[in-house]
């Protein structure tokens, strides 16, 4: 079982709607991210958080708007999607090692599935 | 692109023989990571290789780091049909802030 909790399991909407992705972590890492994973393709990048501040956005559309509240939470809110933002959408969290994110594992959630119609 | 690429794109074996998957690098690295995706799971990490190591062991699994070639590989021995899964080598470079995961393979364990 994953320590990072992801919510909802599957989310469909229309390219009108307002939605919200969701995770937790509780093993005080300090580094979050999202990334987007179309069928029988890797995981991309799309955000990391690094002591809940944005350190990199991979030139992500503005549909897409990160949060993260706090060290435990990071959310993916949704606005005007297209069709093709239809995906699995990951969360991902990691110890953060003098001052750099990602050197080491990740531990990733269930995910997301999502579908925009 | 700094995506790795890992051959074969999909394996079939059947329960009890050795799988390997290889995994190609374009840039110098800290470590290479693997991991373990089952279908529309999460992923699951499953060893990492720093770039001073050349060989790790945990359990079934066996992994390789040739720098020289960049390349790696992941020998999974006596595999069962829970191994079926997508298996994505991941690296960082040095200068880079996050993983580069590999394009995957998909192996399939018949029962």
């Amino acid at each position: 079982d994953t320590e990072v909790t992801q919510t909802p399991k599957h989310l469909v909407m229309g390219m009108t709607n307002k939605k919200s992705l969701k995770c937790e972590q509780h093993m005080g890492h300090r580094a979050m991210y999202w990334y987007k994973q179309k069928a029988k393709k890797p995981p991309e990048l799309m955000f990391v958080y690094s002591y809940e501040k944005l350190s990199i956005n991979e030139s992500v559309p503005s549909r897409f708007s990160p949060e993260c509240p706090n060290s435990s939470l990071l959310n993916l809110h949704l606005h005007a999607l297209q069709p093709e933002d239809s995906a699995l959408y990951l969360c991902a969290s990691s110890q953060v090692i003098a001052g750099v994110s990602n050197t080491g594992e990740l531990f990733f959630g269930e995910g997301s599935r999502l579908t925009v119609l | 692109s700094q995506q790795g690429e890992e051959d074969p794109q999909a394996l079939s074996i059947q329960e009890g023989e050795n799988a390997t998957m290889n995994c190609s690098y374009k840039t110098s690295i800290n470590n290479l990571q693997w991991y373990r995706q089952n279908s529309g799971r999460g992923l699951v990490h499953l060893i990492l290789i720093r770039s001073n190591e050349r060989e790790k062991h945990s359990g079934r699994l066996r992994v390789t780091l040739d720098t020289s070639k960049k390349s790696s590989s992941l020998l999974i021995t006596a595999s069962r049909a829970a191994d079926t899964a997508s298996y994505f080598c991941a690296n960082r470079s040095g200068s880079a802030r996050q993983l580069t995961f590999g394009s995957g393979t998909q192996l399939t364990v018949l029962p």
